[in-house]
């Protein structure tokens, strides 16, 4: 137990539906991120959040939409997703930017699109 | 831009036997190193990190690393893996203090024979 929560673990979704990734940290932390992961492909950095702001889109597909209401909340909004967006979608969070902090994981949610 | 190359994508060892998993890096300057482990079904947790000084890292669960700068290598090992040690491992750079995003490998999947 990281202090990182993700819901759902599991999503199978078809390209038509809109469904939304949570994330959760009961760490105090103040930076939370996105990452997804697919087979045999490093883990592919998405969005940065620090104070609810968002400070990194890594040129991610409009059909992704974060959003963080607070610094213990993010979520992902999917629509429309395509087949290829299938993948392990990683939570992260950290008490700053700064390097020396270290990024504590949630366990991922496993989306699969039909 | 930098890169990290894990070469292996498979290793097999058995319970007991010492372990090395390599981790290469493409940077001029000296990178701020990592290395991940991510059991199966959860997220990534920190083993040991590099920043600067001994360039012999001690991390948790037994793990170690070195720093080899004229190699562009920081790899991992363990003098004798447990069978709980089986997962996926990924070293990860962060370039210098102006961008602390992680840049991660591919990944090294670890299976431990009886």
């Amino acid at each position: 137990e990281t202090g990182v929560t993700q819901t759902p673990r599991h999503l199978v979704m078809g390209m038509t539906n809109k469904k939304s990734l949570k994330c959760e940290q009961h760490l105090g932390h103040n930076a939370m991120y996105w990452y997804k992961q697919s087979a045999k492909k490093p883990l592919e950095l998405m969005f940065v959040y620090n104070f609810k702001e968002q400070t990194e889109n890594n040129s991610v597909p409009s059909r992704f939409s974060p959003e963080c209401p607070n610094s213990s909340h993010l979520f992902l909004h999917l629509h429309t997703l395509q087949p290829e967006d299938s993948a392990l979608y990683l939570c992260a969070s950290r008490a700053g930017l700064a390097v020396y902090n270290e990024q504590f994981f949630g366990p991922g949610t496993r989306l699969t699109v039909l | 831009a930098q890169s990290v190359t894990q070469p292996d994508i498979h290793i097999t060892v058995s319970e007991g036997a010492s372990l090395e998993l390599r981790c290469n890096y493409s940077y001029g300057a000296t990178p701020y190193l990592f290395w991940y482990v991510q059991s199966p079904g959860q997220g990534l947790q920190l083993l040991l990190k590099y920043f600067s000084g001994d360039t012999l890292v001690q991390g948790i669960k037994g793990f170690e690393a070195e720093f080899k700068r004229s190699q562009s290598s920081f790899n991992l090992r363990k003098p004798s893996v447990h069978w709980s040690d089986a997962a996926e491992y990924f070293c990860a750079v962060v370039k210098d203090f102006g961008n602390e995003k992680l840049t991660f490998g591919t990944g090294t999947r670890l299976t431990i024979i009886p």
